[in-house]
Formats: structure tokens, sequence, C-alpha cells
């Protein structure tokens, strides 16, 4: 089936560093990808999502200046959580849309635990 | 805007038991249905995608049944083993690819 590669799988920094997190298809091409965010105890929430291409779309109330994306190729996008702080630990997944843009089944990540000391 | 709701959210059940997981969601146009498996720090596995015309998907002990005018979705898990062990989630689609999810059920299932 097909996969996705999200590296890495756990990153702990101190407050003020910039993280980047990378998805990669490997198998297929991926037009677009959604990175969501899950907080302990929560359900996961759709961040942003991400054209190959093109600028990100964002959801209402995430901050595009802090949370860079950036989806240079079919196979492959880029989360950057600049000027991380405590508050941005959380855990991160991507998904990737095989069939490019009509809903089917989604393939996600194995998500990334950031804690920002 | 979409809320996705799942019931309840917390199960146990003894082994061989069969498991009902319920999930509801309040706009009933919606793309599709997912239920996902969420192991303890590891990323989602999609266990059965349902379309918005179909009114139910099955896969092994797996059975997924959608009721898009009541909002209702259920995920029926037969004679359940350990390894059934996980949170469950539940995601409406949109035609975009966006899912909206619910905080999930966890499950334990107890030799």
């Amino acid at each position: 089936g097909a996969v996705v590669s999200q590296h890495p799988s756990r990153v702990i920094c101190k407050s003020g560093t910039s993280v980047k997190i990378e998805c990669r298809s490997l198998d297929f091409q991926a037009t677009t990808m959604f990175w969501y965010r899950q907080f302990p105890k929560q359900s996961l929430m759709l961040m942003a999502t991400s054209n190959e291409g093109s600028k990100a779309t964002y959801e209402q109330g995430v901050e595009k200046d802090k949370f860079l994306i950036n989806h240079a190729s079919l196979t492959l996008s880029t989360l950057t959580v600049t000027s991380a702080h405590p508050e941005d630990s959380s855990f991160y997944i991507c998904s990737a849309d095989r069939t490019g843009g009509v809903s089917e089944k989604l393939f996600f990540g194995s998500g990334t635990q950031l804690s920002v000391l | 805007k979409q809320e996705v709701t799942q019931i309840p959210a917390a199960l146990s059940v003894p082994e061989g038991e069969n498991l009902v997981l319920n999930c509801s969601f309040t706009d009933s146009a919606i793309y599709n249905l997912q239920w996902f498996r969420q192991d303890p720090g590891k990323g989602l596995t999609s266990l059965l995608l349902i379309q918005s015309s179909q009114r139910e998907q099955t896969s092994g002990r797996l059975n997924a049944s959608l009721d898009k005018s009541s909002g209702r979705s259920t995920l029926y898990i037969a004679a359940s083993q350990p390894g059934d062990s996980a949170t469950y989630l539940c995601a409406v689609g949109d035609s975009w690819g966006k899912l909206q999810f619910g905080a999930g059920t966890q499950v334990v299932v107890t030799p």
C-alpha cells in the first residue's frame, strides 16, 4: 500500500529555535498534503493544506508566519515551526492525497512528537 | 461548522466480545467518512472508508455503517482481540480532502 514517511519522529528543542518536519510520499505523487496537530487527549485538528507549487492554505487561527509550509515537489512537503515555544509542543502529523485533490483514502505519516523546553 | 463526536470516550472489554463504537456529526453534507486506528505515539492507519453514497463497508472483522441523514456512523469489531487495543478515530471528509476528526474512543481489550 501507499507509504508516507514523516521525519523526525520525535524532537526536543529549546524555546526560540526552529524545527523542520518532513513528509514524503514514497511510492506515489501527492499534489496535496495536509498537516494536522494533536494536543494530548484532543482530536486532530487540521492546520493547513499544502499544495505543490503554490502557497499553503491555513485554517483559521493558525499563524502562517509561525508554521511555514513548503511543498516544492510532488513527493515532499515540509512544516517548519519557527521560534518554537512550549505551547507549540504537540503531535504533528501529515497526510497525503494520492488522487490529487479528490478525497479518497488518505495516507498518514507516523507523526512527530515535538517537545519545546 | 461541522462537529464530530465519538461515544464512548473509552471502552474496556474482555477478549472475544464484540465492540461497538459510535460517531456522530452535525452536518450531513459530507463527502465521505473514515475510521482510523491510532496506536500510542504513532500515526494513523485507515481502517474503512465509506463514501457518502454508501451505507456500509466491511473488512475482515470490521464493519462500519453510515446513516448520513441522521449524522451517524458505527464501527463494529467482531470477536475482539488484545491486539485491537488502540484509539479509534472517526473523521468526516469534504471533497477537498480535508478531514474533521472526532476525539476518539480508547479501546482496551483484556486477555
